[in-house]
């Protein structure tokens, strides 16, 4: 089976960094995405790796380590709109496969 | 169209019901998935399209569900003989056709069934 594990929930201070791991067991591997989503709403794009290291952009960054089965998003200077889940997916061969989410909670 | 469209935003159906749910994708790109979400968990892969033909729907839970894309376009989700545990978010997603292959996702359709 695929199996990607996240965090179920975490807290954090405005104006703090935040980082959200994500392992990932799956048959093959096509690339990593971290998608956004408010509460009711639809996921939106937020960051993608295929090789290992670092990308960044702006206040988020994604980090990714094949070899291990790992990765993490980074979220710096956080902002109470940035109270949402994140969701980590695998792209293997056409099919998306998502973890749980992690629901972060901002608060002042 | 400027995004994913799907529709309705919300049905409610009663147990046993046939429930269509269509999803409009964005103009160009070929692949479309259709995803499931209950409430705390993330999407669940159902059925995915490149053009017309479903090239796999490795994901669809039982032969109640059924998907077209008859034009390469626009999809229709079909549910037979729906089940309260039926009720969820159906999402729609369509992808860019150069990498990174991100999704594009609907805003989905609340299903409820009573």
């Amino acid at each position: 089976g695929q199996n990607i594990d996240q965090p179920t929930e975490m807290t954090a201070t405005e104006g703090a960094i935040v980082q959200i791991n994500c392992t990932y067991q799956t048959s093959g591997f096509n690339g990593l995405f971290w998608y956004q989503q408010h509460a009711g709403e639809a996921p939106t794009f937020l960051s993608y790796n295929v090789l290992d290291g670092l990308e960044e952009k702006g206040r988020f960054s994604s980090f990714l380590s094949r070899s291990k089965g790992y990765s993490y998003l980074l979220l710096k200077e956080l902002q109470m709109k940035d109270s949402a889940s994140y969701l980590c997916a695998v792209l293997n061969f056409n099919k998306f496969y998502f973890g749980s989410g992690t629901k972060l909670n901002v608060k002042p | 169209g400027a995004g994913v469209s799907q529709t309705p935003s919300n049905k409610v159906t009663e147990k046993g019901k046939y429930v269509e749910l269509r999803c409009d994708p964005i103009s160009g790109h070929t692949a479309l998935y259709w995803y499931r979400q209950s409430l705390g968990q993330g999407p669940e892969f159902l059925i995915y399209f490149q053009g017309t033909g479903a090239a796999d729907d490795s994901g669809l839970p039982n032969d109640r569900f059924f998907a077209v894309r008859p034009e390469g376009s626009v999809s229709t989700l079909k549910i037979q003989r729906t089940e309260r545990g039926d009720s969820a978010v159906y999402l729609c997603a369509s992808s860019s056709p150069q990498p990174p292959e991100k999704l594009f996702f609907g805003s989905g359709t609340q299903l409820s069934v009573l």
